[in-house]
């Protein structure tokens, strides 16, 4: 099955500063998202990217198919950024969602 | 338009007991997806159904099982627990084409 791994996969940083998430996959794919998942356990959709760019206020991605990867710009970081930010693939025929390991950010005040 | 919701919030069972875990998808979406997330483990493919019938499967035993129903909702039964059951059990709904959208979870203690 398809591999996705995430880097890196710690990230501390003081707020306002900005970061980049990246997210690598061994072979083509149809969907793309990436989440937060708060304290609670939810996954929050943050973007649906299998291809392109896209941005929603703070927080942009980029992913490149053709070279399999994946990148999320999170920009002024704030507190409420904190937590686990995860990638998530779908490949072939599969319906389903194949998970990376995810990158635990913490923004400290 | 109301979320992907899943009850019970916390279910708290011993080893060997039968629990139910029940998810109510976004109006109109078809397909209904059982994740797991066990300590260390990350999150993991469990069950896929889809107009009422299971699509896939992931690396699980067979006392993981479940079903869909006509209005798409569907439950998921973990037989004979064992302590490593202990797990966020996340379901997720998402429409013919496009991304998946979860469910605040459901919490199962396995004491």
């Amino acid at each position: 099955g398809i591999q996705v791994e995430q880097s890196p996969p710690d990230l501390i940083l003081q707020e306002g500063a900005n970061s980049t998430l990246r997210c690598n996959f061994s072979d083509s794919v149809n969907n793309l998202q990436w989440f937060h998942q708060n304290p609670w356990g939810q996954l929050i959709n943050l973007f649906y990217i299998p291809s392109g760019t896209k941005q929603n206020g703070r927080l942009s991605a980029t992913t490149v198919a053709t070279e399999r990867y994946s990148l999320l710009y999170i920009s002024s970081s704030q507190t409420t950024d904190s937590g686990v930010y995860f990638c998530a693939v779908r490949s072939g025929s599969a319906r389903q969602l194949t998970f990376g390991s995810g990158t635990q950010l913490t923004v400290l005040p | 338009e109301a979320g992907v919701t899943q009850s019970p919030t916390h279910l708290i069972k011993t080893r060997g007991q039968q629990a139910t875990l029940r998810c109510s998808p976004i109006s109109g979406h078809t397909s209904v997806y059982w994740y797991q997330q066990a300590l260390g483990l990350g999150l993991q493919f469990l069950l896929w159904y889809d107009e009422g019938e299971e699509r896939n499967r992931g690396n699980f035993p067979p006392r993981f099982s479940g079903r869909q129903f006509p209005n798409y909702s569907s439950e998921l039964n973990v037989n004979a627990l064992e302590l490593e059951d202990s797990a966020l059990y996340l379901c997720a709904s998402s429409p013919t084409a496009g991304g998946e959208f979860f469910g605040p979870g459901t919490r199962l203690t396995v004491l």
